[in-house]
């Protein structure tokens, strides 16, 4: 499984667009990129999923880079409700994800 | 409403005394697992269940017994706690793990245990 690095925390303000990066260079060609963050000690949520195409739902966009050695999740309209622990990953098909430290997201008013 | 419950939610225990955290899950699931959480250690696997009566070890399995005889109960096991395994823990589900496909995964709420 690729390992990933990101920044240990950031700072956004509220209703401004909330930019998380990811770098997984060692990343392979069957491995995808899954986010998922933590509020608070509560269960780890996921948030969305790509492999080559940049992917957009209802929560976040994803940006993955053409050489796929990096990725951007957006969240475009923070919220306060918006702060957690944002973890990127990246594992292959019908593997078990593995969570490294995240990027712990401030939003602030 | 699709959700993973843990039990206890809380717990304080002494060492050596067996307890058992409970998960289920209501959305039938073949996969299931068990992670700690500790600080600066990010989440870390305990064990996993692939279905009924299969389970492995993950990276943090010593001390730790799991049963799978029910596809939506997966219990963690404490046969004699130690305060090393003070922790947050989660339980986690999702549909089958293929090489063809990516299965989100659902996580509990948590149970956070102190072992005195």
């Amino acid at each position: 499984d690729a390992k990933t690095t990101q920044p240990p925390s950031m700072d956004c303000a509220e209703g401004r667009a909330a930019n998380l990066p990811c770098n997984h260079s060692t990343i392979s060609g069957n491995e995808y990129v899954y986010w998922y963050r933590q509020i608070h000690s509560q269960g780890p949520q996921y948030i969305i999923h790509g492999l080559k195409n940049n992917e957009t739902n209802e929560m976040a966009s994803l940006i993955i880079t053409e050489d796929r050695k990096s990725s951007t999740l957006i969240l475009p309209h923070a919220t306060l409700r918006d702060t957690a622990v944002y973890y990127c990953i990246a594992e292959g098909a019908g593997n078990m994800l593995t969570f490294g430290g995240g990027t712990r997201l401030m939003v602030k008013p | 409403e699709a959700q993973v419950t843990q039990n206890p939610r809380y717990l304080i225990t002494v060492t050596g005394k067996k307890l058992t955290v409970t998960c289920s899950q209501n959305m039938n699931h073949e996969y299931m697992s068990w992670y700690r959480q500790d600080p600066g250690l990010g989440l870390r696997q305990i064990y996993y269940s692939m279905n009924v009566e299969v389970t492995d070890k993950g990276d943090v399995p010593e001390g730790y017994k799991v049963s799978r005889k029910e596809k939506r109960n997966f219990p963690l096991i404490l046969e004699s706690p130690s305060p090393n395994q003070t922790s947050l823990y989660f339980c986690a589900s999702s549909r089958k793990l293929t090489g063809q496909s990516q299965e989100t995964q659902y996580f509990g709420p948590g149970t956070r245990l102190l072992v005195l």
